[in-house]
């Protein structure tokens, strides 16, 4: 039951350009999207989030789009750099449950080449 | 900057021998969690906390598991009887919350081996 999905395995790009990491969900109910940064061996760092209410959010050289019609987010790096090579994974909640776990992608694996 | 700290950072056990892992969440937060993530999966949520009772489990949390809040600042996951299957990175999170949009916030987690 894949509630969040992330298709992309893997992403390469070059030091300076833009890296575009996405997600979808299937679940109409969540209402807070996350993501998230995790090197090997660490936990999982909060990057940037958006709720339902917005379409964009903007953090430094980080940006989130939030389409809801078609259930998909996307995470913008510009200009990327090779500090960025980590694994991003995409999180989903729905807030006001009393739990407000998160559900997790599998994560995107970008690679920041100089 | 305020951070949740886990415990230990590496524990190897015996398949059915018991562990506790420990975390100490950032101290104004009022929401907890425990997530795991086996290699090469995705991070799944185990359980929350709220108000020193537990809010919502996820099927994978069964009898085997419990948590607790023993003071003021420690948050501990255990594990009864644990078995190979359980081998993972243990993950512990923290909210504000104050209610809305909850950001967690996560510790550099906890690698259990079960041999």
């Amino acid at each position: 039951d894949q509630q969040v999905k992330q298709n992309s395995p893997s992403l390469s790009v070059q030091e300076g350009r833009i890296s575009i990491l996405n997600c979808d969900y299937t679940n109409s109910m969540f209402d807070y999207f996350l993501w998230y940064k995790k090197y090997p061996a660490e936990g999982p760092t909060f990057l940037i989030s958006i709720s339902s209410i917005k379409d964009k959010n903007e953090d430094g050289r980080f940006t989130v789009f939030l389409n809801k019609s078609a259930k998909h987010l996307s995470l913008h790096i510009v200009p990327s750099q090779p500090g960025d090579s980590a694994v991003y994974f995409c999180a989903a909640s729905v807030s006001g449950g009393g739990s407000e776990k998160l559900v997790f992608g599998k994560g995107t694996k970008l690679t920041v080449n100089p | 900057e305020p951070e949740v700290t886990q415990t230990p950072s590496h524990q190897v056990t015996q398949m059915g021998q018991e562990v506790i892992l420990r975390c100490v969440p950032i101290s104004n937060h009022l929401y907890f969690y425990w997530y795991r993530q086996i290699l090469g999966q995705k991070v799944e949520f185990l359980v929350s906390f709220y108000n020193n009772e537990i809010s919502e489990k996820s099927e994978i949390f069964d009898d085997q598991f419990s948590v607790e809040r023993p003071d003021g600042s420690n948050f501990t996951l255990k594990i009864r009887s644990t078995k190979l299957e359980d081998s993972a990175m243990y993950f512990c999170a923290s909210s504000d919350g104050r209610g809305g949009w909850e950001t967690q916030y996560f510790g550099p987690g906890t690698r259990l081996l079960v041999l």
